[in-house]
């Protein structure tokens, strides 16, 4: 069965810092990957994914996912973080013929101003 | 262009009470899957439906939940005789049914069983 570990619980940090959101998952073949984020009082809503080609995908509001294969994993990543990116972020992924995602158990970042 | 709606937002139970719980998903949108996310925890697979085809319900924790759409429309999640450990936020999600098509959250039902 597939299955997805986040493993920052909680991240915090100040205006402009950069952010790295860690992210594996274990499943041999093929994935569909996906970050999803939650702000505060809003409903789940998609960040970026990724599904084949350049491993290196763009989403909205600045943000960037490497997908490595060889690591099973798909980090998050943003060069300057603002106050509102404060949210919890959410790695899943959709395995083999699987139509299911699988979530990881999210990670709050909070960022101060 | 309405998003995925779910009602109630809120619903406080007695122990042992049946609750009922409905999602509509977007129109056009084949697949609708049901999620549980307890406090602190990350989001728990219940059930999926894609079209008319049997749907999946390999996640649904015990025979008191159970869920029915009908057609590509509205579905329902029912948990009878809820327990404490139902406590939880309940999400619908929606999507156009193919491997790599997104998921459209509503905002969830957080059920409060005291």
């Amino acid at each position: 069965a597939q299955s997805v570990s986040q493993h920052n619980h909680h991240v915090i940090l100040s205006e402009a810092a950069s952010l790295e959101l860690g992210c594996n998952y274990s499943y041999g073949g093929t994935v569909n990957l996906f970050w999803y984020v939650q702000y505060p009082g809003q409903h789940l809503q998609l960040l970026l994914k990724y599904f084949s080609g350049d491993p290196l995908v763009k989403g909205i509001k600045g943000f960037e996912a490497e997908f490595i294969k060889s690591k099973f994993s798909f980090n998050l990543r943003k060069p300057s973080v603002q106050w509102s990116d404060t949210a919890e972020y959410f790695c899943a992924v959709n395995a083999g013929s699987a139509r299911q995602l699988t979530f990881g158990s999210g990670t709050q970042l909070t960022v101060l101003p | 262009g309405a998003g995925v709606s779910q009602s109630p937002s809120n619903k406080v139970t007695e122990k042992g009470k049946d609750v009922e719980l409905r999602c509509d998903p977007i129109s056009g949108h084949t697949a609708l899957y049901w999620y549980r996310q307890r406090l602190g925890q990350g989001l728990e697979f219940l059930i999926y439906f894609q079209g008319n085809s049997a749907p999946d319900k390999s996640g649904l924790p015990s025979d008191r939940f159970s869920a029915e759409r009908t057609g590509e429309s509205v579905s329902t999640l029912t948990i009878q005789r809820t327990q404490q450990e139902d406590s939880a936020v309940y999400l619908c999600a929606s999507s156009l049914g193919s491997g790599n098509s997104p998921l459209h959250f509503g905002n969830g039902t957080r059920l409060t069983v005291t």
